[in-house]
């Protein structure tokens, strides 16, 4: 297994645009985390997933956001109308069902907005 | 609500031990984890503590006290390369995601 992979490393959008990035998990971790992270701060989540189903959201999530995980393997995560503050680094992350498990992230997506 | 609480900055020479503390407030606990981040670079699990005490994995030590809401990673004959970030994250319920602390800076010099 070659670990969590991300699509793309890098995305320059133009303000207002709509942006869809990528995770590709471990095959055998049925859990997948979504988190944001800008310089110096730690990562803040997002949203994750138990297989298919989307078990949490942030409540600081804007609803300009939404992310799918169709088939328990992949999973993607949409920004809509993009905004200047959204412009971070965006990381996945898998893991499995055990509390003591870590978390394996990816590269992460950084996207810029100007 | 959930929060975390590190020291933004610590530094110190090769060889030495350092300790970087974290406490944290949520209203259930699930678990205290320590990742490290080099710059540019991923995430990465050090340690996961569920219970009171220390757990020890090669020159890394993590230590937690449920009752004082309070853990603290050791680091000991420290390297160049662990100059990194240092993240301690909670989970307050079990099924939940981890909340990161803002993170601790560590600088090994020679």
């Amino acid at each position: 297994d070659t670990g969590v992979s991300q699509d793309p490393r890098h995305k320059i959008t133009k303000r207002g645009q709509n942006v869809t990035f990528r995770c590709d998990p471990i095959s055998e971790h049925n859990r997948l985390y979504w988190y944001r992270q800008t310089l110096g701060q730690g990562p803040e989540f997002l949203t994750y997933f138990q297989n298919e189903a989307q078990l949490e959201k942030s409540r600081l999530l804007s609803d300009r956001f939404s992310a799918e995980r169709p088939k328990g393997s992949f999973s993607t995560l949409e920004i809509q109308r993009t905004e200047q503050g959204d412009s971070a680094m965006y990381l996945c992350a898998s893991t499995k069902d055990r509390a003591n498990y870590g978390y394996t992230f990816g590269s992460g997506t950084r996207l810029t907005v100007v | 609500g959930q929060s975390l609480e590190q020291p933004s900055e610590v530094t110190a020479v090769e060889g030495a031990i350092v300790q970087i503390n974290c406490t944290y407030q949520t209203s259930g606990f699930y678990g205290l984890s320590w990742y490290q981040q080099h710059d540019g670079g991923a995430p990465t699990f050090l340690s996961y503590n569920a219970l009171d005490g220390l757990e020890e994995t090669g020159r890394f030590s993590s230590f937690l006290s449920r009752s004082d809401s309070y853990g603290y990673l050791l680091l000991q004959e420290l390297q160049m390369k662990d100059s990194a970030s240092y993240f301690c994250a909670v989970r307050g319920q079990a099924g939940t995601a981890l909340i990161f602390g803002k993170g601790t800076t560590l600088s090994v010099s020679s």
